[in-house]
């Protein structure tokens, strides 16, 4: 079975300081490894994605995620945090298809908080 | 990618009815799935829902409480029966990106029930 953790229900940083939100996943397969952020009121939007190409994931607005398969992770970070990035931010999980579940499993979310 | 429409987006309902939610795609897909997200919680999967055949619940949904229809590829409907204040939840339609690399969901439809 599939399962992330997010480390960190509330995370507090400085506008401009490093953003790091920690997601550590286990699963039987290799994995696709999913980030979303979810703006109040809103629904959910994809930030980026791993789907075993490149380690280093690259998204939208600056965010970036790197796979680490020895460690479980797909941590994601943000070199200078914005006013903005206030959200909640899940990790996801999903497996390849191969055990036939091809819906997500979700981390318990980080609320990211940035202080002027 | 896919743009996914939920009505209604949000609704106050009286405890022991039922709610009907709706969601369209502007584009055929061949799984759709239903999540919700109680207040201040992560998204939890309700049920698969596939065209032409029943719906799959996960482990504590059923379908007397959350009835599905997928009368064809781009639409679903979820409805919540007879419902009591812990249904008060964020209800998400999402469907299953091209390759199954990624999924995408709609604005969620915010369910308060008194």
């Amino acid at each position: 079975a599939q399962s992330v953790t997010q480390l960190g229900s509330h995370v507090s940083v400085s506008e401009g300081a490093l953003v790091l939100l920690r997601c550590n996943y286990s699963s039987s397969v290799p994995p696709y490894l999913f980030w979303y952020v979810q703006y109040p009121n809103q629904g959910l939007q994809l930030l980026l994605k791993y789907t075993s190409a490149a380690t280093l994931v690259k998204g939208i607005n600056g965010f970036e995620a790197e796979f680490k398969k020895s460690e479980t992770s797909f941590h994601l970070t943000k070199p200078s945090a914005h006013m903005s990035d206030a959200a909640e931010y899940f990790c996801a999980v999903s497996d390849r298809g191969d055990t036939g579940r091809r819906a997500l499993t979700f981390g318990s979310g980080t609320r990211l908080q940035v202080q002027p | 990618s896919a743009v996914i429409s939920q009505k209604p987006s949000r609704d106050i309902c009286q405890r022991g009815t039922s709610l009907t939610i709706q969601c369209q795609v502007d584009s055929q897909v061949t799984m759709m799935f239903w999540y919700r997200q109680q207040p201040g919680q992560s998204l939890t999967l309700i049920a698969t829902a596939n065209q032409g055949s029943e719906a799959t619940y996960e482990s504590g949904f059923v379908i007397d409480k959350f009835p599905i229809s997928r009368p064809n590829l781009t639409f679903s409907t979820l409805t919540v029966s007879n419902m009591s204040p812990e249904d008060s939840s964020i209800y998400l339609c999402s469907v299953a990106g091209q390759g199954l690399t990624e999924a995408f969901f709609g604005q969620g439809t915010r369910l308060t029930v008194v």
